[in-house]
Formats: C-alpha cells, sequence, structure tokens
C-alpha cells in the first residue's frame, strides 16, 4: 500500500474485554515496530518485527499485551484483560531495513 | 537505559523567524537521528533523518548533528504558522534496534 493503514482508527472497549489492533505496513517495508503514546508524550516503544519474528519484545509492559507477525506483513497488536491505563495511541510503523520509519495513523484505544 | 531529552516547551517564536529546536541523547553509539513533525491529533511525520556529523539541509529545514557532543538539533527557517506543531527527536542504533524518541518540543509560531 501506499502507506502504513491502521485499523480501527478508534476502539473503545470495557475493562477487562479483549482488544485487537491491526497494522498492514507500506509494501516490501520489512521492519515493524509497535509504539504507545500518552498525552504530552514521546511515542513509546512496545515491539519491534524483522520479518515474522519478534526481533525486541522488551517495550511490552506485562503479558497481557502480545502481538503477532505471521506472514512477516501485517501484524496484531492484541491486549488481555484490557485496563484503564492501557488507554492510549497505539502507532505503527513500517521501514526499510530499519531505518527511516514511517506511521501509520494510529488507532486511539479508550478503555472505560 | 537509552535517553533522548528535548526541551518540552512551548517555543515561541514568530512569522518569519528562525526556530531552534534540540535534543541530547544517551546512547554514545547512537548512529541514525530523526526528527518528526506531529500534528495536534496526528501521527508522526518523518521531516529530518542525519547519520553523520555536520549540517544537512532540506527547503527550510536544517538538521545539525555532533556526535562528540551527542547533540542534535533542528533549524526551521522562514517559520510558518503552519509549522505550530510537536517536534520529535528519534535516535538509533543501527538498523536492527528500535527508535528511541523524546517527548517532543512544541513549537507556536505567531502570524
Amino acid at each position: 500500500g501506499a502507506g502504513v493503514s491502521q485499523t480501527p482508527s478508534n476502539k473503545v472497549t470495557e475493562k477487562g474485554k479483549y482488544v485487537e489492533l491491526r497494522c498492514d505496513p507500506i509494501s516490501g517495508h520489512t521492519a515493524l515496530y509497535w509504539y504507545r503514546q500518552s498525552l504530552g508524550q514521546g511515542p513509546e516503544f512496545l515491539i519491534y518485527f524483522q520479518g515474522t519474528g519478534a526481533a525486541d519484545d522488551s517495550g511490552l509492559p506485562n503479558d497481557r499485551f502480545f502481538a503477532v507477525r505471521p506472514e512477516g506483513s501485517v501484524s496484531t497488536l492484541k491486549i488481555q484483560r484490557t485496563e484503564r491505563g492501557d488507554s492510549a495511541v497505539y502507532l505503527c510503523a513500517s521501514s526499510l531495513q530499519g531505518l527511516e520509519a514511517f506511521f501509520g495513523q494510529g488507532t486511539r484505544l479508550t478503555v472505560v | 537505559q537509552k535517553e533522548v531529552e528535548q526541551n518540552s516547551g512551548p517555543l515561541s517564536v514568530p512569522e518569519g523567524a528562525i526556530a531552534s529546536l534540540n535534543c541530547t541523547y544517551s546512547d554514545r553509539v547512537s548512529q541514525s537521528f530523526f526528527w518528526y513533525r506531529q500534528y495536534s491529533g496526528k501521527s508522526p511525520e518523518l521531516i529530518m533523518s542525519i547519520y553523520s556529523n555536520g549540517d544537512k539541509e532540506d527547503g527550510r529545514f536544517t538538521a545539525q548533528l555532533n556526535k562528540a557532543s551527542q547533540y542534535v538539533s533542528l533549524l526551521i527557517r522562514d517559520s510558518q504558522p503552519s509549522d505550530s506543531a510537536t517536534y520529535l527527536c528519534a535516535v538509533g542504533n543501527s538498523g536492527n534496534t528500535p527508535l528511541v524518541f523524546g517527548k517532543g518540543t512544541r513549537l507556536s509560531v505567531i502570524a
């Protein structure tokens, strides 16, 4: 595709529910990143994929968060038992060979 | 812990002036440096990348890198009200590590 596409744009969920956030990177980009951004803060790293494998998942805050990229393209970020503190904008970015990264429009997650 | 520090601002400059945004980083082996612009409610947009010491110019934007001082800056010449946004500095090690972002500097260009 022309750019990084994230769906949904907005997601409101109840505390305790499970959510999936999807990212479709720029075609041909091998590296894919998930970040989380709260109001007034810079993007906070969550997980990085190089191809199908998670090259670095050190930013995942706890075991409720999990991400996959089974075919080396689309990625899904999964959050179990959501908490109000998970509310943020979840950003996905992709890059070619891990250099300049381009972001999608983000998914605004609100846990009520 | 790799850190990227930016003054949160707001930095206010009059229209037509030069805006100077600064960033310092803690990881001495960092090799790649980026500036992103983020409008309110939007996602970050890449505007400049720099990999070697010195200046890199692109239109009204100039990125400056000093690895010895672990310092990177962004100059915006002839600032316009449309430049009002938050500017994020991002630093990377190699192509196989994720970027670390600063908290951003909010720039306000006054007409």
